[in-house]
């Protein structure tokens, strides 16, 4: 199984100030017939079920804005939250679809307002 | 828009077996895509149990396959989940889900408890 590892566990940032969230893959998500990664992105509020924000490792999902961005490749990967809003308070998850259907996430990383 | 709903019921003696049922509308089973189920224990992270193809193929988290069973009914355009021998560590919120690799579409979400 691919072991997918974030951090940090959880992180406080001032309103306007960038958020940056890690993930790693115990092995390369990325595909090389096609050039992707596939790794996944998603944002959990309280009491909501997750929302995709980025698929392929960098493509923002339609509405989602765009102070939201994802990078890397192979088996590092970030989540990039530029000018955080209050509304951002949440739990944010990677996800990898290499292996896919078998999936794996990773552990989490609460992002809170300082 | 895919939009998905679970029910089932929301209490499971220990020992028992958890069943749950996604209702898929907005989108024919049939047409593809894998359909499965994530579970999210309480103040813990997303685990993904189980996958199904329209064609009835199935795809299990290797820690849980032993006691899980999932199922299409495409005439109903719906899935289902089956954890048999239930304890407390089961207790979640248990999502269905649409997936397209990544988990695309979610159900808004069941909690299952287990207790006696």
């Amino acid at each position: 199984d691919i072991v997918m590892t974030q951090s940090p566990d959880s992180l406080a940032v001032s309103l306007g100030e960038r958020a940056t969230i890690n993930c790693k893959s115990s092995q390369s998500l990325l595909y090389s017939s096609n050039s992707k990664n596939y790794l996944a992105w998603f944002q959990q509020k309280p009491g909501q079920p997750p929302k995709l924000l980025i698929s392929w490792a960098s493509t923002r999902e339609s509405g989602v804005p765009d102070r939201f961005s994802g990078s890397g490749s192979g088996t590092d990967f970030t989540l990039t939250i530029n000018s955080l809003q209050a509304e951002d308070v949440a739990v944010y998850y990677c996800q990898q679809y290499y292996n896919t259907p078998a999936l794996t996430f990773g552990g989490g990383t609460k992002v809170e307002i300082k | 828009q895919v939009q998905l709903q679970e029910s089932g019921p929301g209490l499971v003696k220990p020992s028992e077996t958890l069943s749950l049922t996604c209702a898929v509308s907005g989108y024919s089973i049939s047409s593809g895509n894998y359909w499965g189920w994530i579970r999210q224990p309480p103040g813990k992270g997303l685990e993904w149990i189980a996958n199904i193809y329209h064609s009835g193929s199935t795809y299990y988290n290797t820690s849980l396959k032993s006691r899980v069973t999932i199922s299409v009914d495409t005439s109903k355009n719906q899935f289902s989940l089956k954890l048999s021998s239930v304890t407390a560590a089961d207790t979640a919120v248990y999502y269905c889900a649409s997936f397209e690799g990544y988990a695309a579409y979610w159900g808004q979400g069941t909690l299952v408890t287990v207790s006696s």
